[in-house]
Order: structure tokens, then sequence, then C-alpha cells
């Protein structure tokens, strides 16, 4: 089954600096990829998304995040974060032959330190 | 800028109790899929929809749990008797056909059952 793990459950950064979270996906074949931000009591928000093409993908919010079919990762990152990127990210994906639905993997929080 | 709606943002209910959750998806969208998230965990699928007809369901999706389009615009899910384990953030999203896999998300519904 395909699976999605987010190793860090939380990462403090300081205000100003950059920004790495990790993804990787467990299955066959390259899936579409996504990662969502959520601020706390919200609904997920899409920061960018990676279907195929270029593996560096540019988002919203001055967020990017790189493919690596090698390494079965899709990592996010930002080169100077805002306090007001503190929320929690969750790695996607979905497969067309697996109807579709997306399986998240258990999220990063991201505290930013002033 | 489109939007999905999800009504009510929070219900508190009685275990026991049927629940029934809306969504209205966006106008030209025709694929919906209904995810949810027990508070601390990661975002769950429950269930996708089209073409007025279950496409697939997770094993969370049991026999009390349903969903319908029942007037051609809004999307609900009922839980026909509800358990304390229930209690969890409910997402509906929705897709159309063409920027296939990019699920948009409604804002979700706070569900508590006491």
């Amino acid at each position: 089954a395909q699976s999605v793990t987010q190793p860090d459950i939380h990462i403090t950064v300081s205000e100003g600096a950059s920004l790495e979270l990790r993804c990787n996906y467990s299955y066959g074949a390259t899936p579409y990829l996504f990662w969502y931000v959520q601020s706390p009591g919200q609904g997920l928000q899409l920061l960018l998304k990676y279907f195929s093409g270029d593996t560096l993908v540019q988002g919203i919010k001055g967020f990017e995040a790189e493919f690596k079919r090698s390494q079965s990762s899709f990592n996010l990152r930002k080169p100077s974060v805002h306090w007001s990127d503190a929320a929690e990210y969750f790695c996607a994906v979905c497969f067309k032959a697996a109807g579709n639905k997306l399986t998240f993997g258990g999220g990063t929080r991201v505290l930013v330190k002033p | 800028e489109p939007e999905v709606t999800q009504t009510p943002s929070h219900q508190v209910t009685q275990m026991g109790q049927e629940v029934i959750l809306r969504c209205v998806p966006i106008s030209n969208h025709l694929y919906f899929y209904w995810y949810r998230q027990i508070l601390g965990q990661k975002v769950e699928f429950l269930v996708s929809f089209y073409n007025n007809e279950i496409s697939e369901k997770s094993e969370i999706f049991d026999d009390q749990f349903s969903v319908e389009r029942p007037d051609g615009s809004n999307f609900t899910l009922k839980i026909r008797s509800t358990k304390l384990e229930d209690s969890a953030m409910y997402f509906c999203a929705t897709r159309d056909s063409i920027t296939y896999n990019e699920q948009f998300f409604g804002p979700g519904t706070r569900l508590t059952v006491l």
C-alpha cells in the first residue's frame, strides 16, 4: 500500500532562517505530489504540486519543492521563514491508478522563533 | 476565486444521533471527496464520489456513513449513529476533470460527539 512519511514531527526555526521539510513516499510508480499547509483551526491550503516535468516546483508564499525520483522524496523548502509560516505542513500523494484519493503524511508542525 | 464551502463549521451532537455535513463544491467540479482528521492526527481519506456513485471508500467508511448529492449542488456526508470516535474535523474536497488530481479543500466541519 502507498504510504507517505514525514520524519520530522516538529521543527523550530528562527525567523529569517531557511526551512526544509522532508517527505518520502513508498510506491512503485511516481505519484502526483502535493504540499498543503494548515494554520491552526483552518482548512488545508495547497502550497504547490508536482505532476511531471521540471523537478523543482515553485509554489505560493515563497515555497519550493524538489522531486527526487531516486530518493522517493519531495522535500519542501523556503529560503527565509516569516513568523506567519508557523503552521502544520502536510505532504500528500495520489495515483491515478488508485482512484486519485490523497494519502497524507503525518504532518510537520513548524514553530517560528522571533 | 471560487471556493469549496462547508456547513456547519461546528457541530456538537450526542452519541447515537445522526448528523449531516454539507459541502458546496466549486461549480464545474465533478469529483468529490470526504476526508477526516482526528485531533492531532493526519488527514485520512474516507470516500470519493463521481457520477452519483461512490468510486472508492476506505475501511473507515462503514455502514454508518453515507454520501449523496441530493440536489445537484450540495454534497453531503451522513453519519447515521454517531460514536465518540467520530469526533474529528471533516473536510470536503472537489476537483474538476481538467486540472486532474488537484483537489480543492473546504474549511472543514468540526464534529464533536458527546
